[in-house]
């Protein structure tokens, strides 16, 4: 099956620009995750939908980044406008919620982001 | 709020060697899980070994292995016969139970394989 697909791959902004990562989930699952991972640091996360609802944003700075999934499935996130230090790698992950005690989260390759 | 600690930001091994990365986390739960995950340089991360909390018994996958102990909230990752394509920075990671719960990670250890 198909992975998890995110575009673009690496992105160059200067500060104060607005920037926007696409992310496609494995198909059927229907949660998905958008981490912060910063340069020496673990993943973060941002954002969780279930389905096209959001179920945890405590940790979005709600003031610069936004997120939707409309339709449930894939996903977009924008910074605006964009700080120095937004750079980090973005990355996607999705997991199927079945009512297992257990789903794998799956991960897309990220996105790159470089604020000057 | 759960934390996981590596203490560990650089690890080597020499190729056929064994290796041990250290991880520790802290939480008020009784059941949860660990993971470690593997993120090789530009490439997407993937699941090495999980452990569920409930189970004694340490998790094993091919040539790694866990070290799981519940009451000191230790969960270290034994890879065994080191190969080059293991080289990869490693992330310990906890869950809470339900199905659906994000990851936390701890910052990772860039393990590097010495032909």
């Amino acid at each position: 099956e198909a992975g998890v697909a995110q575009s673009p791959r690496y992105k160059i902004i200067e500060k104060r620009q607005s920037v926007a990562f696409w992310c496609n989930p494995i198909s059927g699952h229907a949660t998905l995750y958008w981490y912060q991972q910063i340069l020496g640091q673990g993943p973060k996360l941002l954002i969780q939908f279930q389905n096209n609802g959001v179920v945890d944003d405590s940790q979005l700075p709600k003031d610069r980044f936004s997120a939707e999934r409309l339709k449930g499935v894939d996903s977009t996130l924008k910074i605006q406008p964009a700080k120095l230090e937004d750079s980090a790698v973005y990355l996607c992950a999705s997991s199927l919620i079945g009512g297992r005690a257990f789903d794998e989260q799956f991960f897309g390759p990220g996105t790159r982001l470089t604020v000057l | 709020a759960q934390t996981v600690t590596q203490s560990q930001p650089e690890m080597s091994v020499q190729e056929a060697e064994t290796v041990t990365l250290s991880c520790t986390y802290d939480t008020s739960e009784s059941d949860y899980y660990l993971f470690w995950y593997k993120q090789p340089p530009s490439r997407q991360m993937i699941l090495v070994i999980r452990q569920e909390a409930y189970k004694q018994q340490n998790a094993t996958e091919n040539r790694f292995s866990v070290n799981f102990q519940k009451a000191a909230k230790s969960f270290s990752l034994k890879i065994s016969d080191s190969q080059l394509g293991d080289a990869a920075m490693y992330f310990c990671a906890y869950r809470r139970p339900s199905g659906n719960t994000p990851l936390v990670f701890g910052k990772g250890t860039r393990l590097s394989v010495i032909a």
